[in-house]
This record gives structure tokens, sequence and C-alpha cells, in this order.
């Protein structure tokens, strides 16, 4: 069974722009959980979806935000990016929502860089 | 708001030897998860054993195991014949069940280093 797939592994992108990031859920798994993870701060976070419905949010700014889809893919995407957003953004995936505490599968994340 | 410590920021162990992390939590929930996850320098996050606050009995996952102290908000793991596929960066996590149900809450974790 194939795990879960971020894609890309790497960004590199400029202070202002907006970038989009992927996960690929395992097959079966229909909750999508996002963390953020950087030296000074640990791992945050972000949001689950569950079923196409936002669950859960962390404690970030509305720069971001994230969707999932009807095949339980998600993607997370970050407006007008701030060099503080440079992270390890780390994505999960569990049969059910995080409250009925199904085991979490992480990815192998996206390191994002601001410049 | 759960909040999760871990004290030591590095531990080195020689290999065949036992090493024990610390982590101490603070939650007002009753009902709660606490778990180690291990990420070598590929980044995947790897569960490596989990309990439930309502167990009394510490969890065991082969040469893994805990020492679960609820009144204490203690939960260190300690790892039995160290071997160097166990180098990684280990992290301490925490899950209330309760209604905010917000994720994991992580430590900022321990490097531990294997010495061959």
């Amino acid at each position: 069974k194939a795990g879960v797939t971020q894609t890309p592994r790497y960004l590199i992108k400029t202070r202002g722009q907006q970038v989009t990031l992927s996960c690929s859920p395992i097959s079966g798994h229909r909750s999508v959980s996002w963390y953020q993870q950087t030296p000074g701060q640990g791992l945050q976070f972000l949001f689950e979806y569950f079923s196409e419905t936002q669950r859960n949010k962390g404690n970030f700014p509305g720069r971001f935000s994230g969707r999932q889809f009807s095949n339980s893919r998600s993607e997370m995407n970050v407006s007008t990016l701030e060099l503080g957003d440079s992270a390890l953004y780390l994505c999960a995936s569990s049969l059910a929502p995080r409250r009925y505490n199904s085991p979490l599968h992480f990815g192998n994340g996206t390191r994002l860089t601001v410049t | 708001a759960q909040t999760v410590t871990q004290s030591q920021p590095e531990m080195s162990v020689q290999e065949a030897e036992t090493v024990t992390l610390s982590c101490t939590y603070d939650t007002s929930e009753s009902d709660y998860y606490l778990f180690w996850y291990k990420q070598p320098p590929s980044r995947q996050m790897i569960l490596v054993i989990r309990q439930e606050a309502y167990k009394q009995q510490n969890a065991t996952e082969n040469r893994f195991s805990v020492n679960f102290q609820k009144a204490a908000k203690s939960f260190s793991l300690k790892i039995s014949d160290s071997q160097l596929g166990d180098a990684a960066m280990y992290f301490c996590a925490s899950f209330d069940s309760g209604g905010g149900a917000d994720g994991l809450t992580f430590g900022k974790g321990t490097h531990l280093i294997i010495q061959p």
C-alpha cells in the first residue's frame, strides 16, 4: 500500500508570491492534517480536513488555507509569502478524524524556502 | 491548551545500551492520548508508540517502552538494545480527545545519537 505522498519535495519561492502544496493520502484514508515544522517553533498544527470539510484549524493567519477533494487528496495554499513561512510542511492522513484517535501516517514533507 | 516539554535537546548512547528520553505534558483534560514519534533524516514522522491516558499499563512495542506517570504528567520513552537505525529526532506528542481536537501538540524534540 502506498504511503502518504507529498509534492513537491522542495520549493523555493520569493516573498510576496503564493504557493500550493499537494498531499495524497493513503488509499482509504479520508482525513488529512497539515503541520508546519520550523527550528524555532517546532511542529505546529495547521488544519485538518475530513470528507472535503475543514474540521479544525490551528493558530495561523488567513494566508494559510487548504482544501480537500472528493478523492481525499488535499492541497494547502500560502499566499503573500513571508520569510517566516520557510519551513517543512508535513501532511498526515488517517482513516478517521483526530478526535477518534485514528493513527496518523505522515508523508516526507515539502521543504519550502522563501527568499 | 496543551503543552509538551522535552528537556533534553540531545542524547547520546552506545549501541546496544539503553536510553531514556524524557517528556512532560500539561493538560486539563481527563481523556487524552500520548505518543512518541521518530523523525529520521528522511523527514517522515514515524509513530513509535502510543499510550491512552485511561490505561494504567505502560505501552510496549518490542524494544520501545514507556513509563507513564499520570499524576506527575510524565511520559518517558525507553529504548533498549539501541541500534544504529534508532538515530533520529524523537518527538513526544499529546492529543486531547475533547471537543477541541486541535491536532497533535508536539514537544521540541530530542536528537538521539547512537555511538557505534
